[in-house]
């Protein structure tokens, strides 16, 4: 079956700017995650939907980052007023469950390389 | 403290021969998850490998196995006959609860190269 979509692949933008990024999860995952991968360093936690609901958003760094999950499937990622800092890998996950256990792996989608400019 | 540490920024094997990626993991929860991942130049997480802490055996998939010391908390993976396609970053996570936790932790990677 499909993996998790990302798109963009890449986007650049202006510092100051406005900009969306989606994640199309695994068919009846409903747990969703997004990560921010600086380079050479592991993924660092943003936020976590379980179904439509924000479970936890304790990872972003500042109220210029917010995302959604309207319907409980598709996601958007919105960085308002972009700086340069925020140019990195976006990585958004997909897990079936989130009780504890195996079924609570996450899987990557390819991820989205924002570039502020 | 880190909640995951990988202390080899890089790694090199031969060819066909096994190597050895270190985690160590901190946490005070008896119930949480191991977990690997390998993420190639193309930039994507692929999920190896998981070991959940009331596991009485090691875990295995393939070529990869994770040597499992709960003691000493920690998790290393181990790969055998190392092939050209092993060349990526190696990052090692951990999920804290029995009730599932909300986020991964991530490790800062290790780097392997397989040479030929």
């Amino acid at each position: 079956g499909a993996g998790v979509s990302q798109t963009p692949s890449n986007k650049v933008t202006e510092k100051g700017k406005y900009v969306e990024l989606r994640c199309d999860p695994i068919s009846g995952h409903t747990a969703l995650y997004w990560y921010r991968q600086s380079l050479g360093q592991g993924p660092e936690f943003l936020i976590y939907f379980q179904g439509t609901g924000a479970a936890d958003d304790s990872g972003l760094p500042n109220d210029r980052f917010f995302a959604v999950r309207p319907e409980g499937s598709v996601s958007t990622l919105k960085i308002q007023r972009t700086e340069r800092g925020d140019s990195a890998v976006y990585l958004c996950a997909s897990s079936l469950t989130n009780t504890g256990g195996r079924t609570d792996t996450q899987y990557f989608g390819p991820g989205t390389r924002l570039t502020v400019l | 403290a880190q909640k995951i540490t990988q202390t080899q920024p890089g790694m090199f094997v031969q060819e066909k021969e096994a190597v050895t990626l270190d985690c160590t993991y901190d946490t005070s929860d008896p119930s949480y998850g191991l977990f690997w991942y390998k993420q190639p130049s193309s930039g994507e997480m692929i999920f190896l490998i998981y070991q959940g802490s009331y596991d009485q055996q090691n875990a295995t998939e393939g070529r990869y196995s994770l040597n499992f010391q709960k003691a000493r908390k920690s998790a290393n993976l181990v790969i055998s006959a190392s092939q050209l396609g092993d060349s990526a970053m190696y990052f090692c996570a951990m999920r804290e609860g029995s009730k599932g936790g909300n986020q991964f932790y991530f490790g800062t990677g290790t780097s392997l190269t397989v040479i030929p």
